[in-house]
C-alpha cells in the first residue's frame, strides 16, 4: 500500500549527540512536512519542502535542519539535541495546491534524550 | 497567522453522541480537516469541509460555517475505540497549502 514510512519508531539519543530521523513516501506527493508534537499539544510545523524548495518556519530552532535528496525521502537532522527536543516527530505529505487533499502522516518517531 | 480553538477534553458514554467544536481565525482559508489521533500514534484523516454545510461519513459528520469561522465534528454511536484526540486543522490559502492545527480535543468514552 502507498504510505508514509518513518524510521525508527523510537529513537534514544544522548544530550548533544546528533540524531537523524528519516521519512519516505510512496505517494509521489510533492509536499513533505516535518512536525514536532509534544504531549497534549498541536503538531508544530518545523519546515516543509514543496518539491525541492525548502521552507523554514520562523521559530524553528537553528538546531533543526532537513534534507530532501529526492521526491521520496526526507530527513530531519537535530545537530545538538537538548532535553526540550524530546517529542514525537511526525512526517507528513500532501499534494500541493490541492485544497481537498489531506495530509498523510507517518507513524512518527518518538525521540527521547538522555 | 491563524488561531484555532477547540475544547481540551470531552467525556461521553458508549452509544451516545458527542459534538466537538472548532473555531478559527484566519487570514486565508482553503479547507478544514478533522483528524483522529490515538495516544502515541500519528493523526489519521477523518473528514474535510471547504464549503458551508454538513459532510457525513458513516458515524462521523463534520459541519462548516465559513462566515462564522466555525466547524464541528459529530461522533455518533460512540464506541470505546473512539477514545482519542481529535484535531481540527485549517489549510491556508497560500501557494502550497500550509496546515495549521488546533491542540486537539481528548474524547473519553466511558462504558
Amino acid at each position: 500500500d502507498a504510505m508514509v514510512i518513518q524510521n525508527p519508531r523510537y529513537q534514544v539519543t544522548q544530550f548533544g549527540k546528533p540524531v537523524t530521523l528519516s521519512c519516505s513516501q510512496t505517494l509521489n506527493h510533492n509536499v513533505m512536512y516535518w512536525y514536532q508534537q509534544k504531549s497534549s499539544q498541536a503538531p508544530k510545523l518545523l519546515f516543509h519542502y514543496y518539491d525541492k524548495d525548502f521552507n523554514n518556519e520562523a521559530d524553528t530552532p537553528d538546531n533543526f535542519q532537513s534534507r530532501r535528496p529526492n521526491t521520496s525521502f526526507c530527513f530531519l537532522d537535530i545537530r545538538s539535541p537538548g532535553l526540550g527536543d524530546a517529542a514525537m516527530y511526525l512526517c507528513a505529505t500532501s499534494r500541493g495546491q490541492s485544497s481537498n487533499q489531506p495530509q498523510h502522516f507517518g507513524d512518527g518517531t518518538r525521540l527521547s534524550i538522555l | 497567522g491563524q488561531n484555532i480553538d477547540q475544547p481540551t477534553e470531552m467525556t461521553a458514554t458508549e452509544g451516545a453522541i458527542v459534538q466537538i467544536n472548532c473555531t478559527y481565525q484566519t487570514s486565508g482559508f482553503n479547507g478544514l480537516f478533522w483528524y483522529q489521533q490515538h495516544a502515541g500514534e500519528a493523526p489519521t484523516f477523518l473528514s474535510y469541509n471547504v464549503l458551508d454545510g454538513l459532510e457525513e461519513k458513516g458515524r462521523f459528520s463534520s459541519f462548516l460555517s465559513r462566515s462564522k469561522g466555525y466547524s464541528y465534528l459529530l461522533l455518533k454511536e460512540l464506541q470505546m475505540k473512539d477514545s482519542a484526540s481529535y484535531l481540527c486543522a485549517v489549510r491556508e490559502a497560500d501557494s502550497w497549502g500550509k496546515f495549521q492545527f488546533g491542540a486537539g480535543t481528548q474524547v473519553v468514552v466511558t462504558p
